[in-house]
């Protein structure tokens, strides 16, 4: 059973350009949830999605950010206009159900020039 | 006051040694706990749940307080390969987990 997957696992963008991270769950899983750890800091949760819907985006920034988690095909974190502030690992997990364990990818790590 | 407090460390050990790390939260709502460890640049891995007063795994034993709302992490019989940061995440109840810095163990020979 293959675990969380993510890509690219790095990712370089110049100032102003757009990201695209890609994220598959585990297989079962239909819960996906999107962190940020910026360089020496903790885990920030930034947005938790079911099948086609966004359940809790309480931890994205208001612009720029967005999230999508279709029927069919990886969940997609996209960041519009890149800024260096932008530059972290970006961590996908999974769950089968909410409210339980959730298993992480090996992260996208993010550097903007 | 944060929700999660861990004592950043580094806890510094030799092999063999038995730790402890605590781990304070300020949501008394919480119900379950996971104890995650991360190695420098990697994903955090989940180490160990906790939905009652605790729960033990090999070397591992994890002790609830929720009267004094701690966590405890014990580990014995440290290992070279325990070292790394470890994560005291309670569960918020909102599906997000919310994690601290962390505490960072580092084994030596």
């Amino acid at each position: 059973n293959a675990g969380v997957m993510q890509n690219p696992r790095h990712l370089v963008r110049r100032r102003g350009q757009e990201a695209r991270l890609r994220c598959s769950p585990m297989k079962g899983h239909s819960h996906v949830y999107w962190y940020r750890q910026l360089p020496e800091e903790g885990l920030k949760f930034m947005v938790y999605l079911q099948k086609e819907n966004i359940i809790d985006e309480s931890g994205m920034p208001k612009e720029r950010f967005s999230a999508e988690f279709p029927k069919e095909g990886p969940s997609i974190l996209r960041i519009q206009q890149v800024v260096r502030g932008d530059s972290a690992a970006y961590f996908c997990a999974s769950s089968p159900t909410s409210g339980i364990e959730q298993f992480f990818g090996p992260g996208t790590r993010l550097t903007v020039l | 006051r944060k929700e999660v407090e861990q004592d950043p460390g580094p806890f510094n050990v030799p092999e063999g040694a038995t730790v402890a790390f605590n781990c304070t939260y300020s949501n008394s709502a919480s119900q379950s706990f996971f104890w995650y460890r991360q190695d420098c640049r990697k994903e955090p891995k989940l180490l160990m749940s906790v939905y009652s007063s605790g729960n033990e795994d090999g070397r591992f034993t994890a002790q609830l307080n929720r009267a004094s709302q701690y966590i405890s992490l014990l580990i014995r019989d440290s290992k070279l390969s325990d070292s790394a940061t470890y994560l005291c995440v309670p569960d918020t109840g909102f599906q997000k987990l919310v994690f601290g810095t962390g505490t960072r163990l580092l084994v030596s020979p």
